[in-house]
């Protein structure tokens, strides 16, 4: 069974500082995605991660995939407070006959401050 | 651009009651999927759906528990006889053959 962990679970940091979230699997998976949730909202996808090596950048966020160590990361470049939400990674197989059943970690709830 | 659209957005019902939800994908995809998030928790599986069938289930999806595609745009979940851990916002999504879930907005349910 697959399992997602995710560290920090609270980060915060002040505009215009960088930092990571990291995000570890316990199985293989097919790929890792990272979505963002702002409070009471749904979950908008930021990066599907299909294979080693794999890099995705989107503005200030840029996310990673390392499947030989189990790990992708979200790298945060200089922060704005619009980027403060919960940002959450997920697993899972894409299955012919049913899809993709994903895992999510706990979540990093993110608060940058000015 | 396409979305996931559920109804209603929020719903209040007490114990023992009866809630459907409801869904309306994005239309060109194949797989539906039901999952909750308990308030301040991770975000957990419930069930996925293709052809037509339950494709997939977690332990959660019990008895109480069922899904239809009653006609070719709505996608439901029916909470038999609701408990008070029930309490969560449920989120439906769908996703195409590159396996990609998009989410909808999600409906909160609160069980008093």
């Amino acid at each position: 069974e697959l399992k997602v962990e995710q560290n920090p679970l609270f980060l915060s940091m002040q505009e215009g500082k960088n930092y990571t979230i990291y995000c570890n699997y316990s199985t293989t998976s097919d790929r890792l995605y990272w979505y963002r949730q702002d409070p009471g909202k749904s979950l908008e996808s930021l990066f599907v991660l299909l294979s080693n090596g794999a890099v995705k950048q989107e503005g200030r966020l840029m996310a990673s995939l390392d499947t030989k160590a189990r790990l992708s990361t979200l790298h945060i470049t200089a922060a704005v407070h619009d980027l403060s939400a919960t940002y959450f990674c997920a697993g899972g197989d894409l299955q012919e006959t049913s899809g993709s059943r994903l895992t999510f970690g706990e979540g990093t709830q993110l608060t940058v401050n000015p | 651009e396409p979305e996931v659209t559920q109804t209603p957005s929020h719903q209040v019902t007490q114990m023992g009651q009866e809630v459907i939800l409801r869904c309306v994908p994005i239309s060109n995809h194949l797989y539906f999927y039901w999952y909750r998030q308990i308030l301040g928790q991770k975000v957990e599986f419930l069930v996925s759906f293709y052809n037509n069938e339950i494709s997939e289930k977690s332990e959660i999806f019990d008895d109480q528990f069922s899904v239809e595609r009653p006609d070719g745009s709505n996608f439901t979940l029916k909470i038999r006889s609701t408990k008070l851990e029930d309490s969560a916002m449920y989120f439906c999504a769908s996703s195409e053959t590159t396996g990609e879930l998009f989410f909808g907005e999600g409906s909160r349910l609160t069980v008093l």
